[in-house]
């Protein structure tokens, strides 16, 4: 089946500092890309998606190109806050029958931005 | 606002016992899901659901019942919990089974 791998954490950076949560996925289709964000005793949520390959999808600060040639799908920050400490997961849709989708998430990734 | 909601937030079972988690949405949406959480696992699949009165298998389903009375609801069951079923477990909910909305999860540990 398909896969998902990132950077292994925990990642620690300072503030100000950049960020790069490597992304990398295994699939013989053509899959929705994800990254989702999950904060301090809350459920994971949507980040930004990307459909398309060769696309960039961004929000609050935080980018990632769609790279299907290199099936890598690299989430960037150019300046980190401490509000940005959380679980980042990588994530792709997979389609195991023409009536259904469902999301295959990477192992997370741990952020911590101290001051 | 649209919410996903879970009950109970925590819960501590007893090895044989049997453990039910709920999940409510708000959202109107046809696809449900369960995940469990485990350290570097990430999140895996367990059960879903895209209609009332049916539920499929995910990836890991051993061990784990679901049920689906109605389209707001949906529920895991451990029919025998174990010591490996301790985890978090979140439900989500989705419109078009692509984008999930998540529930704060439950974290339970077995003993």
């Amino acid at each position: 089946g398909d896969s998902v791998t990132q950077t292994e954490g925990p990642v620690t950076l300072s503030e100000g500092t950049s960020l790069t949560v490597n992304c990398s996925y295994e699939t013989k289709q053509y899959p929705t890309l994800f990254w989702y964000v999950q904060y301090p005793g809350e459920g994971p949520q949507l980040l930004f998606k990307v459909p398309k390959a060769n696309e960039k999808g961004s929000s609050r600060g935080f980018e990632a190109t769609y790279n299907k040639e290199a099936t890598s799908f690299h989430l960037q920050k150019a300046s980190v806050q401490e509000s940005d400490s959380a679980v980042y997961y990588c994530a792709l849709s997979e389609r195991p029958s023409s009536s259904f989708s469902k999301l295959v998430f990477g192992q997370g990734t741990s952020l911590s931005v101290v001051p | 606002e649209a919410a996903v909601t879970q009950s109970p937030r925590s819960k501590v079972a007893v090895t044989g016992g049997k453990v039910t988690l709920s999940c409510h949405q708000t959202n109107n949406h046809d696809y449900m899901y369960w995940y469990r959480q485990d350290t570097g696992h990430g999140l895996r699949l367990i059960h879903y659901s895209y209609v009332a009165d049916s539920t499929e298998k995910g990836d890991i389903p051993d061990g784990y019942k679901a049920s689906r009375p109605s389209q707001e609801n949906f529920s895991l069951i451990l029919e025998l919990a174990s010591l490996s079923q301790t985890a978090v477990y979140f439900c989500a909910s989705s419109w078009d089974n692509y984008e999930q909305y998540f529930g704060p999860g439950t974290r339970l540990t077995v003993l």
